[in-house]
């Protein structure tokens, strides 16, 4: 079983759309979180939840509102998407204190907006 | 605000021979380090994670260094395969917000 899953793998969509990307993970963990990698490679956060609870929102778009209905679910909607939009977006998991493996990641979304 | 730089971006090396990766972070009050393998199209998968209170982590071929006062980390790859050809992500915690460098893609040439 997929540890941390995200659906859709791919999307395709127009500017000014709104789409949303679901994320699940059954490992338990408290901690579920939102990153972005751009055209570069480089990856940010974009938001931490810790038991269904906001704790980071790392200066990102209002068009970007996550939703956690319980722990193993955090899902990211976007609202008017733009160009810039395009990213593989991540979803993420962890639980203080495993330590090493703690940090599971999923297989991204990769979105493309034209 | 807290900067991390992977020295070199790209490295290709004959199997058998030894990875050094590098990293750099300019805040040294982090929390813990991590190293990440991110294969293309896949997620990134843990490798070592160091606590800020460690100076190095080790699992089977790979040797990871914490130098919190010049702050660098050091990622070594004993023997390299074919199948340890991937992008290696260095990462600074806290794990609420890790902040990430553009990482070093890796090809061992068979």
């Amino acid at each position: 079983d997929t540890a941390v899953s995200q659906t859709p793998k791919y999307l395709v969509t127009q500017m000014g759309n709104d789409k949303s990307i679901k994320c699940e993970q059954n490992l338990g963990h408290d901690t579920m979180y939102w990153y972005k990698q751009d055209s570069k490679k480089f990856l940010k956060i974009m938001f931490s939840y810790n038991n269904k609870e906001l704790i980071i929102n790392e200066t990102v778009p209002n068009r970007f509102s996550p939703k956690s209905p319980d722990k193993a679910h955090l899902n990211l909607h976007i609202n008017s998407l733009e160009l810039g939009d395009s990213a593989v977006y991540f979803c993420a998991s962890s639980q203080e204190g495993l330590g090493n493996y703690g940090y599971t990641f999923g297989s991204g979304t990769r979105l493309t907006v034209v | 605000k807290q900067e991390v730089t992977q020295i070199p971006a790209a490295l290709s090396v004959p199997e058998g021979e030894n990875l050094v990766l590098n990293c750099s972070f300019t805040d040294s009050a982090i929390y813990n380090l991590q190293w990440f393998r991110q294969d293309p199209g896949k997620g990134l998968t843990s490798l070592l994670l160091i606590q800020s209170s460690q100076r190095e982590q080790t699992s089977g071929r790979l040797n990871a260094s914490l130098d919190k006062s010049s702050g660098r980390s050091t990622l070594y790859i004993a023997a390299s395969q074919p199948g340890d050809s991937a992008t290696y992500l260095c990462a600074v915690g806290p794990d609420y917000k890790l902040s990430f460098g553009a990482g070093t893609t890796v090809t061992v040439r068979a």
